[in-house]
């Protein structure tokens, strides 16, 4: 399976919103409700801020949320901070109990 | 507390195999839906799923690589252990073990708790 498809970089001033797209095909993210989304910063684990394609867990900001469009998936980050400066890495079910990821977006808050 | 932590030696050779333990607090693997995976990042590069196993003791593997990879558990020490043979410089990554999030398919990539993963470099 290949990976799903990242744009590499996005921006936004504080306070705006950004969107990061995740494009995949009817086989993984248009197929199944399994996309999520984790937040990496610098030398660190990802983070996990979106599962089942927009469900938050508890402790993450109702700033994140998650959608789906057909095969492509979506990360909004609202009312952007400083500390939200990070790479996003979308992943999917890709059927037969296989996971793929994205390529990943850095998000520079500029 | 959740805990998961890799341990596993920072270099290898080519052709040499990889054993990779990830000793995990917190939780037990052998509660039915709790399963773990192993996820690796070569340095500046994207997430790769390697591998899963899962409470019952089921076991899954990246299409790519699944020819390389052995993946187990020791329900009573709380480690998974991964294996990886034939080893090459392009497997340099940070490795990684990630715990599902409870009440999610094991399958759906939800990973809430990682370890502060491991360097591998393989160099001769």
């Amino acid at each position: 399976q290949s990976a799903l498809t990242q744009p590499p970089s996005a921006s936004g001033s504080p306070g705006q919103s950004v969107t990061i797209s995740c494009t995949g095909t009817s086989s993984d993210v248009g197929g199944y409700n399994y996309v999520s989304w984790h937040q990496q910063r610098p030398g660190k684990a990802p983070k996990l801020m979106i599962y089942e394609v927009s469900k938050r867990p508890s402790g993450v900001p109702d700033r994140f949320s998650g959608s789906r469009s057909g095969n492509t998936a979506s990360l909004t980050v609202s009312g952007l901070q400083a500390e939200d400066e990070a790479d996003y890495y979308c992943s999917s079910y890709a059927g037969s109990n296989n996971l793929v990821f994205g390529g990943g977006t850095k998000l520079t808050v500029l | 507390q959740v805990t998961l932590r890799e341990s596993g030696p920072a270099l290898v050779k080519p052709t040499q195999t990889l054993t990779l333990t990830c000793t995990f607090s917190g939780f037990s693997l052998s509660t039915s839906g709790m399963c773990v995976s192993w996820i690796r990042q070569p340095p500046g590069k994207a997430l790769e799923w390697l591998a899963r196993i899962d409470w019952d003791d089921d076991k899954y593997y990246s299409t790519s690589l699944k020819t390389r990879l052995t993946i187990s558990k020791d329900t009573s020490k709380n480690q998974v252990v991964l294996t990886m043979t034939n080893m090459d410089p392009v497997d340099t990554a940070t490795y990684y073990c990630a715990r599902i999030l409870g009440g999610t398919s094991c399958y759906a990539g939800s990973f809430d708790y990682w370890g502060q993963g491991t360097l591998v470099t393989v160099s001769s």
